[in-house]
């Protein structure tokens, strides 16, 4: 039952490179979310998308980009990575009827990223 | 806005002893409330939520937590702590109607042996 899985586990970039996480879900679940995690800062959400074919900035979106590649799949881009977005990075989903917001949502094990 | 307070970012109790981890919300409406634990190097785990069937919501591992609409709070308690125990553990709101949940800021439990 693997859930959320999230690639690569470990990243180490240089100021300036591009990367891309991926993500993917086995449940079925229509919401699919990327958060960072930063000490001190809790979770905080970057890019979710409530359905396949929709995105929507989180609370920190600068500097990323995403894509709902299919139903499964919810992608995290960095396109010229900074030291700032040294982070862990998270990909989450739910299952999500309209206006049900006390489903679970599933964490992956996460990213360790490290922009140096 | 949505916010969350986890009072404490560091707690400590000896083994055997009552874990209170602490959360307040800001809201008008009562929104879900939920707890995650994260152990050391990996994704958090759903530990209880509350989504307005009963104030007080059990949970795994022996955890607990109970809502009181009057103080605003949904603290998480546990009678006696396990080493095992040992994590950090984070409040969320997920408020009515939205896609999202706002995380405090974690606190880190420790137990004592």
């Amino acid at each position: 039952n693997a859930g959320v899985t999230q690639t690569p586990k470990f990243q180490v970039l240089k100021t300036g490179q591009s990367m891309t996480l991926q993500c993917a879900q086995d449940m079925n679940h229509n919401s699919m979310y990327w958060y960072r995690q930063d000490p001190g800062m809790g979770l905080r959400l970057i890019y979710y998308s409530a359905s396949e074919g929709t995105t929507d900035k989180g609370e920190v979106p600068n500097g990323y980009n995403v894509s709902r590649l299919n139903k499964r799949e919810f992608s995290l881009r960095l396109e010229s990575a900074a030291p700032s977005q040294t982070s862990v990075y998270f990909c989450a989903s739910r299952e999500s009827p309209a206006g049900n917001s006390g489903n679970t949502i599933y964490f992956g094990e996460g990213s360790w990223l490290t922009v140096v | 806005a949505q916010s969350v307070t986890q009072l404490g970012s560091h707690v400590s109790v000896s083994e055997g002893a009552l874990v209170l981890l602490r959360c307040n919300y800001s809201s008008s409406v009562p929104p879900y409330l939920f707890w995650y634990v994260q152990y050391p190097n990996q994704g958090l785990q759903l530990l209880l939520k509350y989504t307005s069937a009963a104030t007080l919501v059990k949970g795994i591992n022996g955890f607990e937590a109970e809502f009181k609409k009057s103080e605003t709070s949904f603290h998480l308690t546990k009678p006696s702590a396990h080493m095992s125990d040992a994590a950090e553990y984070f409040c969320a709101v997920s408020p009515t109607g939205a896609n999202n949940l706002f995380f405090g800021t974690g606190t880190r439990l420790t137990v004592i042996p």
